[in-house]
């Protein structure tokens, strides 16, 4: 199956601090899309990209849809103790998902 | 308006026992997909199911199956199960009349097999 790189693997940030990961591969995607994961539960759709240079916002994350087709990007900013938890980038080729292997987030108040 | 509702939560089953999971689409939405979550991993993709048939399939024995009933709902079985199988079993669901459509996942099945 296709493969999706995700970096960083975890992040340990301050409360209050901005935060990027992003999601790479080498195939071509026409969707990408971000979920988050709470300790047992389904991931939650934060954002869905559907052109290449695509900038989408959802409150205090934003995420981009790169050029290249390739990769991804989401923000958040003034990150929250609720932000906590474990964010997977999606993308769509050929009538399916392929996940990334998740970035985990832990926000130190 | 009911997310993905998927049963039972939890099971613990031994190795060659077989499992029957249950999926409730969202409504509106007339595709569902099956995923396994190992723990620290992300998704992998089992099957997918529009108009009750398997219209894609991932990387997955036959030994898993599944079935999509009249009003979209769904059943993931496992045969012959293995300590391998141990996973979060996921449901997602979307729709086939809008391309690319996001997947609305339910909170998974927690499958254990000792």
């Amino acid at each position: 199956g296709q493969q999706l790189n995700q970096s960083p693997q975890s992040m340990f940030i301050q409360e209050g601090e901005d935060v990027s990961m992003n999601c790479t591969s080498s195939s071509i995607f026409n969707t990408w899309l971000w979920y988050k994961q709470d300790p047992g539960e389904g991931p939650v759709l934060l954002i869905a990209l559907y052109k290449a240079g695509e900038l989408t916002s959802n409150g205090r994350l934003t995420a981009q849809f790169g050029i290249t087709r390739k990769d991804s990007f989401l923000n958040i900013s003034a990150s929250i103790p609720s932000d906590v938890g474990i964010y997977f980038c999606a993308g769509h080729t050929g009538n399916q998902f392929y996940f990334g292997t998740g970035t985990s987030l832990t926000v130190i108040p | 308006d009911a997310g993905v509702t998927q049963s039972p939560t939890h099971l613990i089953k031994t190795r060659g026992q077989q499992v029957t999971l249950r999926c409730s689409p969202k409504s509106g939405h007339d595709t569902v997909s099956w995923y396994q979550q190992a723990l620290g991993q992300g998704p992998q993709f089992i099957f997918q199911y529009y108009e009750e048939e398997e219209r894609q399939r991932g990387n997955f024995p036959d030994r898993f199956s599944g079935h999509q009933f009249p009003n979209y709902s769904s059943e993931l079985n496992v045969n012959a199960l293995l300590l391998g199988d141990s996973a979060l079993y996921l449901c997602a669901s979307s729709s086939r009349r809008a391309w690319g459509s996001p997947l609305h996942f339910g909170n998974g099945t927690r499958l254990t097999v000792t």
